[in-house]
């Protein structure tokens, strides 16, 4: 079936880790998208990309990194730098953008919990 | 600043009745706006995607309606089922530099009870 595959779903990182979140789209979407959800509040871009070899820096961007290497593909890793990692993560993608608007598709979401 | 608000922020209603969540922006300028629905831990599911031109579309049970002058979207769930429990999110985009921008609500939590 064609979609988003986020994982791993629940992950546990200890203070002063790197960790990575996987997405991986067979929908042969252009555009890919991170977001972070903390309860009672919208989600927030944290990266976005619209082609293959780019990316660009949503709203809160410090302390993650992506790559795009891939257009099935495109990894978030939380660094150490991101002092409150503990949220639920999202991953979507979409055709290119279009002033008509097109469909965004989701993940499952990861959960990232720090310990 | 772009925003958008939904109200209310949790609603219970009875297995089979109606119910009418609301959603207020003030992004600008206007693409579109759509309507999402989220079951707790899992990924947003899209129920409706309406233009500037369109003021009102269903999707099944789900009855979205827009209103572009007073910037006030609304989505009306007819005869709810326990399946219906979850969160519904209001997201209205902007288009620029070739790319939609998302502005996203912070959800209505609905639950339905037998």
């Amino acid at each position: 079936d064609g979609g988003i595959t986020q994982s791993p779903k629940y992950l546990f990182r200890k203070e002063g880790q790197n960790v990575t979140l996987s997405c991986e789209q067979n929908l042969n979407h252009d555009a890919m998208y991170w977001y972070r959800q903390d309860p009672g509040q919208g989600l927030r871009l944290i990266y976005y990309s619209q082609i293959v070899n780019d990316f660009q820096k949503g709203d809160i961007a410090e302390g993650y990194s992506v790559s795009r290497e891939k257009k099935e593909s495109f990894p978030l890793t939380v660094t150490s730098a991101q002092k409150n990692p503990t949220a639920f993560y999202l991953c979507a993608s979409s055709t290119h953008g279009s002033p008509s608007g097109n469909t965004i598709y989701f993940g499952e979401g990861s959960w990232l919990t720090v310990v | 600043k772009n925003q958008v608000e939904q109200s209310p922020q949790s609603l219970i209603i009875l297995e089979g009745k109606n119910c009418t969540l609301q959603c207020n922006y003030t992004v600008s300028p206007f693409s579109n706006l759509r309507w999402y629905k989220q079951d707790t831990g899992r990924g947003p599911v899209s129920l409706t995607i309406m233009t500037f031109s369109e003021n009102t579309k269903s999707n099944g049970r789900y009855t979205a309606t827009l209103d572009a002058d007073t910037k006030q979207s609304s989505l009306h769930i007819t005869a709810s089922q326990l399946s219906d429990s979850a969160s519904y999110i209001c997201v209205v985009s902007f288009f620029s530099g070739g790319y939609n921008k998302l502005i996203f609500g912070a959800g209505t939590r609905l639950a339905v009870h037998p």
